[in-house]
C-alpha cells in the first residue's frame, strides 16, 4: 500500500470557521509534510514531522495549525482563514528523517475560503 | 521558497519526439533529485530520482542527466506520447526539506 489518503478532497469555508484537513499513510513512514499549491505553481513546504514533531515550520501564519497525534496521521487545523489561503493543500510522506527517499503526495485536498 | 531553478515554462513536442526540462540550484548541501509528474486535479508522483554520486540515471523512457560541478540536472523524456502530457517539477532535498522547481507544462501533439 503506497497509499497517502488526504479528506477531505474539497472543503468551502467562511473566514471565521474553524475546519481541519486529515491526511493518514500506513507505509510506516516516519516522516509526513504538508505543502500548499496555488494554481499553475509548484507546491510550497508548510511543515515537515520527522518521528512526530515539527522539524521544519516555514514561517507559516499562526491560522494554520499543524498536528501530528501519531506516525500514520497528520492534521492541518484551520482558524481565521483569508481568501488568498484558498489553494490546493497537499500532504506527503516518506520514509524517513535521515535519507532521503521516494515521497508519496496524497491527492490533496481543495481549499475554497469564502 | 524558490531554491531551484526549472526551464521551459512550457514545452510543446510531437509525439515520438524527445522533451528536455532543466533544472539549476545552489544549495551544494542538496543531496536528493526527484522529479515529479502531476495531472491536473491530482498531486505530484515521483517519475524518476537522482542522487549527486550518480551522473545519468534511466527507466524506461525517461532518463536524469546530473552534472553536479554544474549545480544543473534535466530530465529527457524519449518518443514522447500524448498521454505524458502534464505538468513536470523538478526538485532538490536535503535531509526532508524539499523544494519544488516553478515547473514545465508538457503539450505532446499528436
Amino acid at each position: 500500500d503506497t497509499e497517502v489518503t488526504q479528506t477531505p478532497k474539497h472543503l468551502v469555508m467562511g473566514m471565521t470557521n474553524k475546519k481541519s484537513l486529515k491526511c493518514e499513510q500506513h507505509m510506516g513512514h516516519r516522516a509526513m509534510y504538508w505543502y500548499k499549491q496555488k494554481a499553475k505553481k509548484p507546491p510550497e513546504l508548510m511543515f515537515v514531522y520527522s518521528y512526530e514533531k515539527l522539524s521544519i515550520n516555514e514561517s507559516v501564519p499562526s491560522r494554520f495549525s499543524p498536528e501530528c497525534p501519531n506516525s500514520s496521521l497528520l492534521n492541518l487545523h484551520l482558524h481565521a482563514l483569508q481568501p488568498e489561503d484558498s489553494a490546493l493543500y497537499l500532504c506527503a510522506s516518506s520514509q524517513g528523517p535521515v535519507v532521503n527517499t521516494e515521497a508519496f503526495f496524497g491527492q490533496g485536498t481543495r481549499l475554497t475560503v469564502v | 521558497q524558490q531554491q531551484v531553478k526549472q526551464s521551459p515554462q512550457s514545452l510543446i513536442v510531437q509525439k515520438g519526439g524527445i522533451s528536455i526540462i532543466n533544472c539549476a540550484y545552489e544549495n551544494t548541501a542538496f543531496d536528493y533529485f526527484p522529479w515529479y509528474q502531476q495531472f491536473p486535479g491530482k498531486g505530484p508522483a515521483l517519475l524518476i530520482a537522482i542522487r549527486p554520486d550518480v551522473s545519468e540515471k534511466k527507466e524506461g523512457r525517461f532518463t536524469i542527466s546530473f552534472n553536479k560541478s554544474a549545480k544543473q540536472f534535466s530530465l529527457h523524456i524519449m518518443d514522447s506520447q500524448p498521454g505524458d502530457s502534464a505538468t513536470y517539477f523538478c526538485a532538490a532535498a536535503e535531509n526532508n526539506d524539499m523544494r519544488f522547481g516553478a515547473g514545465t507544462r508538457l503539450t505532446v501533439k499528436p
